[in-house]
């Protein structure tokens, strides 16, 4: 079946440095990226989102790049801070509105 | 303040006790699901509803029901649960093809 999975389920990243986390998708058709953030004991929070019409989008320290020809989705963070700790989930938006989730990336920030 | 509500936050309960959690969001959006997580598996769609007494599996559906009378409310029902039901599931809901939001989480443990 189609699915969205993350290459490394964790990073470990020096406190002040740049963090990218990776994300491969199966389903071509695939129109609508989302990345999220969970923290311990909270539900998914949106970081960023990218539209497949785009390759690229920035928000506030975090790029999203998507590569439509060889299906990858990363996240980038710049500056990564000890609050960044958290489990990243990448989603893609197939048929029907559905939401397909990756099995998550642990990233711990090293001070 | 847009939210998804879920209640109860923490449940144990025993097998084959029918048990209701119970979902709302205050943001008139058409699209509800429900989703489970588990170590190592990401999210996993259990049910979804596009709008008012339409619903549909998602890919885990066996073992639970859930009901859309109402915009606001998405309930998710566990008849006879089991302990292979234990998880920690969550609520979201989203207006077309945008993000998702989510609820804070119900970590069900199933004795």
């Amino acid at each position: 079946g189609e699915s969205v999975g993350l290459h490394l389920p964790t990073l470990s990243v020096q406190e002040g440095d740049n963090s990218i986390i990776n994300c491969a998708y199966s389903n071509s058709a695939s129109d609508y990226f989302i990345w999220y953030k969970q923290e311990s004991g909270k539900g998914p929070q949106f970081i960023i989102d990218i539209r497949s019409n785009m390759d690229k989008r920035q928000g506030q320290r975090v790029t999203v790049l998507l590569n439509k020809t060889v299906k990858h989705l990363s996240l980038q963070i710049a500056a990564t801070q000890p609050g960044d700790s958290a489990v990243y989930f990448c989603a893609e938006n197939s048929n029907d509105y559905k939401l397909s989730f990756g099995a998550g990336t642990t990233v711990t920030v090293r001070a | 303040e847009a939210q998804v509500t879920q209640n109860p936050r923490y449940l144990i309960t025993v097998t084959g006790k029918k048990l209701t959690v119970t979902c709302s969001q205050n943001m008139n959006h058409e699209y509800m699901s429900w989703y489970r997580q588990d170590p190592g598996l990401g999210l996993r769609q259990i049910y979804y509803s596009m709008n008012v007494e339409v619903t549909d599996k998602g890919d885990v559906p066996e073992g639970y029901k859930v009901s859309r009378k109402e915009k606001r409310n998405f309930p998710l029902i566990l008849e006879s649960p089991s302990p292979n039901q234990t998880s920690l599931y969550f609520c979201a809901s989203r207006k077309g093809n945008t993000e998702a939001f989510f609820g804070q989480g119900t970590r069900l443990t199933v004795v």
